[in-house]
Formats: structure tokens, C-alpha cells, sequence
């Protein structure tokens, strides 16, 4: 089965550091969400692409937080600096617009900021 | 803006019974997705199934089945025959064409031996 491929899977870092999550899309979606799971706010939306274009971020803290999509095979969130409340799971996923079968989503990073 | 509320935080089943977890929505368009995403304790999302909100008829995965109440806004999940593999973090879903999904609070679903 194609696969939504998020790394790493675990991150510990220093508050203040600088952190990089990558995301590697399923082949042929041209769709591309970033959510974030905490125990207190759930699953929230930080940023989605369409394209490769970005179509809304306004889930992003924008000071600290940015995503890209350098190609059509790699999405990445970047956190800098990091803070503890930072900490959280974060997923990507991917579908295709018109194919509402649902979105497939990677198994998360596990973002600890100490 | 729309909103996914499922009121169950927590709930238990014994192997091989049946188990009904509630969702209700709000939105005001009339053309929408609805799915249900199971959270196992390796984290990773699943989908378990989806409903289009313009087909009347319920849709059915195997052991499980929805009961889409347009209407009424509700959008529940019925797990039959439960299995101790059931056991998981529980997300109903909302989804405009064409957008993000908007998730609930989540049910935890324990299945007991």
C-alpha cells in the first residue's frame, strides 16, 4: 500500500533549538496538509498546500513556525526557535482533490522540546 | 465555521458486543464528506470510513457502519462483533469539498476480553 512517509519519528530538543520535520507525500496527491495533536487542543490544522502552493497557514504561530514544499515529493515544517510548548505529535497527510476517499496520513513526529 | 463534537470522551465494550459511538456537526452548506479515523496505540491515523453527505444510504466497511442523520447533523459509528484490536483513540471528521478536515475531540474505545 502507498504510503504517507513522516521523519523522524521521534525528536527530542533543547528549547531554542532549531527543528525540522519532513514529510514525504504519496505519489500523485497533490494535496498536503500539517496537523498537530496535543492532549488539550486535539488535531489542529497548521498549514496546507495545494500544488505545492501553500492555500492557509493561519493555523501557524508565524514568528516561529514555517512550511514548504521545495518539490512535489517533499513537504517540510520547520519550528525556530523551538519552545516547550511546542510539544506535540505532528502529522502530515496527503490525498487528491476530487478523490474524497480521505486523506492518508503518516505516522507522526513526536516532538519533545525540553 | 464548522464544528465536530463527539460528547463520549471514553467508552467500553466487551469482546464481540456491539458499541455506537456518537458524532454530531454543525455547518451550513449542504454538500460535505463525513469519515471516522481510529488512533491505535502506535499513533497512526486510520481511516475507517466515509459517508458523502449527498448519499442517503449508510455506508458499511465490514464490521462497521454508519448511521448518517442529515438532518439531524449526526454521523454515528456502530462497531459490531468487537474485536481487543478495536482498541483505540476514535476521530469523527468533517470535510468540505475540497478543504481540510476538521476533526472532534475524540472517542477512547476500550475493548475488554
Amino acid at each position: 500500500d502507498a504510503r504517507v512517509t513522516q521523519t523522524p519519528r521521534d525528536k527530542v530538543t533543547e528549547m531554542g533549538q532549531e527543528v525540522t520535520m519532513r514529510c514525504q507525500p504519496i505519489l500523485g496527491h497533490n494535496t498536503v496538509f500539517w496537523y498537530r495533536q496535543t492532549m488539550m487542543q486535539g488535531l489542529e490544522l497548521l498549514a496546507y498546500f495545494r500544488n505545492r502552493a501553500p492555500l492557509d497557514d493561519s493555523g501557524m504561530p508565524k514568528d516561529r513556525f514555517s512550511a514548504e514544499m521545495p518539490d512535489a515529493t517533499l513537504a517540510t515544517l520547520k519550528i525556530q526557535p523551538s519552545e516547550p510548548r511546542d510539544s506535540a505529535v505532528y502529522f502530515c497527510a496527503s490525498g487528491t482533490l476530487g478523490r474524497y476517499y480521505g486523506y492518508t496520513f503518516g505516522s507522526g513526529t513526536r516532538l519533545t522540546v525540553v | 465555521a464548522q464544528t465536530v463534537t463527539q460528547s463520549q470522551p471514553e467508552m467500553s465494550v466487551q469482546e464481540a458486543e456491539t458499541v455506537t459511538l456518537s458524532c454530531t456537526y454543525d455547518t451550513s452548506e449542504s454538500n460535505y464528506y463525513l469519515f471516522w479515523y481510529k488512533q491505535p496505540p502506535s499513533r497512526q491515523m486510520i481511516l475507517v470510513i466515509r459517508q458523502e453527505a449527498y448519499k442517503q444510504q449508510n455506508a458499511t466497511e465490514n464490521r462497521f457502519s454508519v448511521n448518517f442523520q442529515k438532518a439531524a447533523k449526526s454521523f454515528s459509528l456502530k462497531i459490531s462483533d468487537s474485536q481487543l484490536g478495536d482498541t483505540a483513540m476514535y476521530f469523527c471528521a468533517f470535510m468540505l469539498s475540497g478543504s481540510r478536515l476538521t476533526f472532534g475531540e475524540g472517542t477512547q474505545l476500550t475493548v475488554n476480553p
